[in-house]
């Protein structure tokens, strides 16, 4: 149980484009999501925090209105990186729990973004 | 500020030997710490969760231990097999329901 889907894979855009991450808890609601992304060799740094029917929570850096999240239903978040940039290019992770201080998470297997 | 801080950067190690890995955490006393494994190009799985009253979990080839005191945990491959060559990470809440990584130890198990 708990799985976790995350849509697409991979996903290569030209630069000033949007792209849009889906992430969906498959057999559990969520009602917590988490977003991090991961730079090569590099940890998971959590960019927001999103909550079903609310206002995500953004760490401190990340700017909220190139990384829009909605958090539209118990099993579905969504990230959409706008107007893209090369350095937007990394592996974005996300994360359900049922509820908020839940362990463990349960991660999607990542989107590969490129942005050229 | 709180740190967490996997010394170990990568890891190789022959096949049936056991690997032991580091995970030290500053300026804060966690209820509970966790061990995820992390494939290449692969979100990352949960392995242990440990509380702060235990000294020790197991499951299956794997150990974790929890020293409060040193702020530490170690987490031990026993038997390790190639299968078991993975990024490993450990994560701690601090207290605001949202889990912080460590930067994670690369396993390489040689056959």
């Amino acid at each position: 149980g708990a799985v976790v889907s995350q849509h697409p894979s991979w996903v290569i855009c030209k630069s000033g484009t949007s792209v849009k991450i889906e992430c969906r808890s498959l057999d559990f609601q969520a009602t917590t999501m988490f977003w991090y992304r991961q730079f090569p060799k590099q940890s998971l740094m959590l960019m927001a925090t999103s909550n079903e029917g609310s206002k995500a929570t953004y760490e401190q850096g990340v700017e909220k209105d190139k990384f829009l999240i909605n958090h539209a239903s118990l099993t579905l978040s969504t990230l959409t990186v706008t107007s893209a940039h090369p350095e937007d290019s990394s592996f974005y992770i996300c994360s359900a729990s049922r509820r908020a201080g839940d362990s463990p998470l349960h991660f999607g297997n990542g989107t590969r973004l490129t942005v050229t | 500020s709180q740190k967490i801080e996997q010394n170990s950067e990568a890891l190789n190690i022959q096949e049936g030997k056991t690997a032991t890995l580091t995970c030290n955490y500053t300026n804060y006393s966690p209820a509970y710490l966790q061990w995820y494994r992390q494939d290449p190009g692969r979100g990352p799985v949960f392995l242990l969760l440990i509380r702060e009253n235990e000294k020790e979990k197991r499951k299956e080839r794997l150990k974790v231990t929890f020293d409060t005191t040193l702020k530490q945990s170690l987490f031990h491959i026993t038997a390790s097999q190639p299968a078991d060559s993975a990024t490993y990470l450990c994560a701690l809440d601090f207290n605001d329901y949202k889990l912080s990584f460590g930067a994670g130890t690369t396993v390489t198990v040689r056959a």
